[in-house]
């Protein structure tokens, strides 16, 4: 039984390029949410998606974007990349449907961007 | 705005003690406290978690407890072992209308557990 995924593993950028993560959630879960992880604090929410709707967003400048797909898979996309931006990025999958959304959220094992 | 406060940040205990990590929440329509625990290098992992209408949940060596008066909720562990040794999170969720995926996280308590 596969957990949540997220691809690539690491990735490192030039300042002012963007960058597409992408992450599959865990099988018959509707729900994607991303959150961004700098080194020694705890994850910071960007966005969260369900049935293909954004229905969050976190304090992050437009720069940042995502969606999702018909299969639930989703991708986090960011442009114009700042240094600031270097951060774990995290997916987590929850079901989705018959409860909130922000119940059990699952993790990804997240995607290391480092920015230079 | 929101916010979940978490003490301590580092905490040391002997093999076979307790462990006690609290948090407190700003936002009082926050209904679900989940936590996680994070090894070095390693994704978050839901170890337990409390809905708003339950004040104490066990499972084996861990328990949360939640006061809803008090806005505080605490994670317990009894019986440390060396492989408890972990950065832990607590965290919040906004309940109601409010329907998204956010979770509000504390700043982290890193455990260690001296054998």
């Amino acid at each position: 039984d596969a957990g949540v995924t997220q691809s690539p593993t690491h990735l490192i950028k030039t300042r002012g390029q963007h960058v597409t993560l992408r992450c599959s959630p865990i099988s018959g879960h509707k729900s994607v949410s991303w959150y961004q992880q700098v080194l020694g604090q705890g994850p910071q929410f960007i966005f969260q998606y369900y049935e293909k709707e954004e229905r969050g967003r976190g304090n992050f400048p437009d720069r940042f974007s995502a969606r999702q797909f018909p299969n639930y898979s989703s991708e986090l996309n960011v442009n114009a990349l700042l240094l600031g931006d270097s951060a774990l990025y995290l997916c987590a999958s929850s079901p989705g449907h018959l409860r909130p959304l922000h119940y059990e959220q699952y993790f990804g094992p997240g995607t290391r961007l480092t920015v230079t | 705005g929101e916010n979940v406060e978490q003490h301590p940040s580092t905490l040391s205990v002997q093999e076979g003690d307790s462990a006690v990590i609290k948090c407190t929440y700003s936002d009082s329509a926050s209904n679900y406290f989940p936590w996680y625990k994070q090894e070095l290098g390693k994704r978050p992992q839901l170890i337990i978690d409390i809905r708003s209408n339950v004040g104490e949940k066990k499972d084996q060596r861990i328990a949360v407890t939640l006061n809803k008066t008090a806005k505080h909720f605490s994670l317990h562990i009894t019986e440390t072992q060396p492989e408890d040794s972990a950065v832990y999170f607590c965290a919040a969720a906004q309940g109601g209308s409010s329907n998204t995926g956010k979770l509000i996280f504390g700043q982290g308590t890193t455990l260690q557990v001296k054998p």
